[in-house]
């Protein structure tokens, strides 16, 4: 069964321009969950979709947002970047919105000039 | 004080020896313990999860966990240097779904 996958890999932006990061789950799975992963602040909740709803958020600014789609893809959008924007994005595929086990793609990493 | 604790290390163990990874967490109404294991430029893969006091087991893996002393731990027998990476333990308090992860211990197994 494929894993999570994500793109792009990698990215650079420059200060105030937006960006649109891809999350395909695990096949079957409707929940996906999106982190933000800097060395300062470590891995930190964004949001959660799950059938094409946002059922939880995190403390992240509205500039941060994503959605989801029919056949469980996410997106996640994040307008007039910083700099500190910068980070690794996670996203995590479960089941069911909630379950213990999730399982994370292998990131994007964002970097804001 | 911060939700969830961990010391960042890095714990350095010989191989074969069992290393003991502790996170502490403030609140008390936390009722789900996770911890993952991540490698260097890998993202995070879940070793267990524990929501009842005691210990489980998997295999060289063991969490353990205490709501009275709000501890949770990780002891992995048998290290081998494979288990080198960063262990992350995250908490779910009751009734949410978003977790707050700790900082992370990085281990160290040297042969």
């Amino acid at each position: 069964k494929a894993g999570v996958t994500q793109t792009p890999r990698y990215l650079i932006k420059t200060r105030g321009q937006q960006v649109t990061l891809s999350c395909s789950p695990i096949s079957g799975h409707r929940s996906v969950s999106w982190y933000q992963q800097t060395p300062g602040q470590g891995l930190q909740f964004l949001f959660e979709y799950f059938s094409e709803t946002q059922r939880n958020k995190g403390n992240f600014p509205g500039r941060f947002s994503g959605r989801q789609f029919s056949n469980s893809r996410s997106e996640m959008n994040v307008s007039t970047l910083e700099l500190g924007d910068s980070a690794l994005y996670l996203c995590a595929s479960s089941l069911e919105s909630g379950t213990y086990e999730q399982y994370f793609g292998p990131g994007t990493r964002l970097t804001v000039t | 004080q911060k939700e969830v604790e961990q010391n960042s290390g890095p714990l350095s163990v010989p191989e074969g020896a069992i290393a003991s990874l502790n996170c502490t967490y403030s609140d008390r109404g936390s009722q789900s313990f996770f911890w993952y294991r991540q490698y260097s430029g890998k993202s995070p893969e879940l070793i267990m999860f524990i929501y009842s006091n005691g210990d489980k087991e998997d295999g060289r893996f063991t969490a353990q966990l205490n709501k009275a002393s709000q501890y949770v731990s990780l002891l992995i027998r048998d290290s081998q240097p494979s288990d080198s990476a960063t262990y992350l333990c995250a908490v779910r308090k009751g009734g949410s779904y978003i977790p707050t992860f700790g900082r992370g211990t990085s281990l160290i197994v040297h042969p």
